[in-house]
């Protein structure tokens, strides 16, 4: 298996512009999660889907953020406006509920907004 | 109040030195324990769940205190190699959600 996959590794965008993350889960696993990574605030969830429905949303900062997950193998989180604010690698994880908890996770997205 | 708290490092050691980290947790429901590693610009990787009676894993060692809500990750003999970032990870209540310490950063010199 090829893991989590992510796109785009990196995006620099400007102030004010919209951003769509991209996410494709780990074939047969029915938990998906988005994370936000920086350095004063360590890693936070900010929501996660089982079986494509999203469970817990409270980790989303504002009604900036929204994400989806139309099938099983596919998840978007897009951030609109962005603001300087949001810089951040993003992680998208994956996990099976027949496992032991373990997340794996794809290599992030680093952006930048000027 | 952090659900984790992990002191943020960085520790740093020579090699062939005994490392250990500790992690609070708040949430007393708390039922499943890890250590996540995270190299510098990567994602994060499971290192290895705690078990309430302890468990070793080659020089790693972890255990967990449920009393105290207290885990701890005990390297011997670290190696250049073990340099990273050690994230305490809890899981609450259902739903595979974890909640992730800012991590304890570890460099192992010469």
């Amino acid at each position: 298996d090829a893991g989590v996959i992510q796109s785009p590794r990196h995006e620099v965008t400007e102030m004010g512009q919209e951003v769509t993350l991209r996410c494709k889960p780990i074939s047969g696993h029915d938990y998906l999660f988005w994370y936000r990574q920086t350095m004063m605030r360590g890693l936070e969830l900010l929501i996660y889907f089982n079986n494509n429905v999203p469970i817990d949303d409270s980790g989303m900062p504002e009604d900036r953020f929204s994400a989806k997950m139309p099938n099983a193998s596919f998840s978007t989180l897009k951030i609109q406006p962005s603001e300087p604010r949001d810089s951040a690698v993003y992680f998208c994880a994956s996990s099976s509920s027949g496992g032991d908890n373990e997340q794996f996770f794809g290599p992030g997205t680093r952006l930048t907004v000027l | 109040r952090k659900e984790v708290e992990q002191d943020p490092g960085p520790f740093n050691v020579p090699e062939g030195a005994t490392v250990a980290f500790n992690c609070t947790y708040s949430n007393s429901a708390s039922q499943s324990f890890f250590w996540y590693r995270q190299d510098c610009r990567k994602e994060p990787k499971l290192l290895m769940s705690v078990y309430s009676s302890g468990n070793e894993d080659g020089r790693f060692t972890a255990q967990l205190n449920r009393a105290s809500q207290y885990i701890s990750l005990l390297i011997r003999d670290s190696k250049l190699s073990d340099s990273a970032t050690y994230l305490c990870v809890v899981l609450t209540g259902g739903g595979n959600k974890l909640t992730f310490g800012t991590g304890t950063q570890l460099k192992v010199e010469l």
